[in-house]
């Protein structure tokens, strides 16, 4: 049984498109983030939601917009995407604010 | 702030010879230190994990690090290199200072030769 799932796995889509991404955690965890990796592997934190409340924005163009319909689902949307979007997304999730972080499989997406 | 500098981006070992990822950090308050490890094209799964208790951490499949205050250093190892163990590994640091916030190194590439 995944714990954390990511929907879609991989997205190619063209510049200018909104896109979004999925995420869905199993494990009855309060608090959610989204992280993107770039092609040098570099990991940086985008967002973090805690009971759907946004509690971490660092400095992501606002194209991007998180939203949290409940406490087991964060999901990612991106308007007017750019060619520096491209990228792989990983959520994760966390029994609360100070705890161990689970992370999903990622999703990679290419904007051309 | 905190910050953690890993100080090899690839190392190469062969199979059956011990390993070791050198990550060091900085940080204002005792942090709580982790390693994760990331298989190609797969997410990052939990290695290990440090928070202020015992020094010496065991984690899944045979590895361990070693928490060094004096040399703020968490370094990773493993006695027996395993062509599984091939991956992209991640030291990270959580601190006080906007504690739900990990701050990743830049990743070392693990290649085992046979």
């Amino acid at each position: 049984d995944t714990a954390v799932s990511q929907t879609p796995k991989y997205l190619v889509t063209q510049m200018g498109n909104d896109k979004s991404i999925k995420c869905e955690q199993n494990l009855g965890h309060d608090t959610m983030y989204w992280y993107k990796q770039d092609s040098k592997k570099f990991l940086k934190i985008m967002f973090s939601y805690n009971n759907k409340e946004l509690i971490i924005n660092e400095t992501v163009p606002n194209r991007f917009s998180p939203k949290s319909p409940d406490k087991a689902h964060l999901n990612l949307h991106i308007n007017s995407l750019e060619l520096g979007d491209s990228a792989v997304y990983f959520c994760a999730s966390s029994p609360g604010l100070e705890e161990t972080q689970y992370f999903g499989p990622g999703t990679r997406l290419l904007v051309l | 702030a905190q910050s953690v500098t890993q100080l090899d981006s690839h190392v190469s070992v062969s199979e059956g010879t011990p390993v070791l990822l050198r990550c060091n950090y900085s940080s204002s308050y005792s942090p709580s230190l982790f390693w994760y490890v990331q298989h190609p094209n797969k997410g990052l799964q939990l290695l290990l994990k440090y928070t202020s208790a015992a020094t010496l951490v065991k984690g899944i499949n045979g590895f361990e690090a070693e928490f060094k205050k004096s040399e703020t250093s968490f370094h990773l190892t493993k006695p027996s290199a395993h062509m599984s163990d091939a991956a992209e590994y991640f030291c990270v640091v959580r601190g006080f200072e906007g504690a739900q916030k990990l701050v990743f190194g830049q990743g070392t590439r693990l290649t085992i030769n046979p």
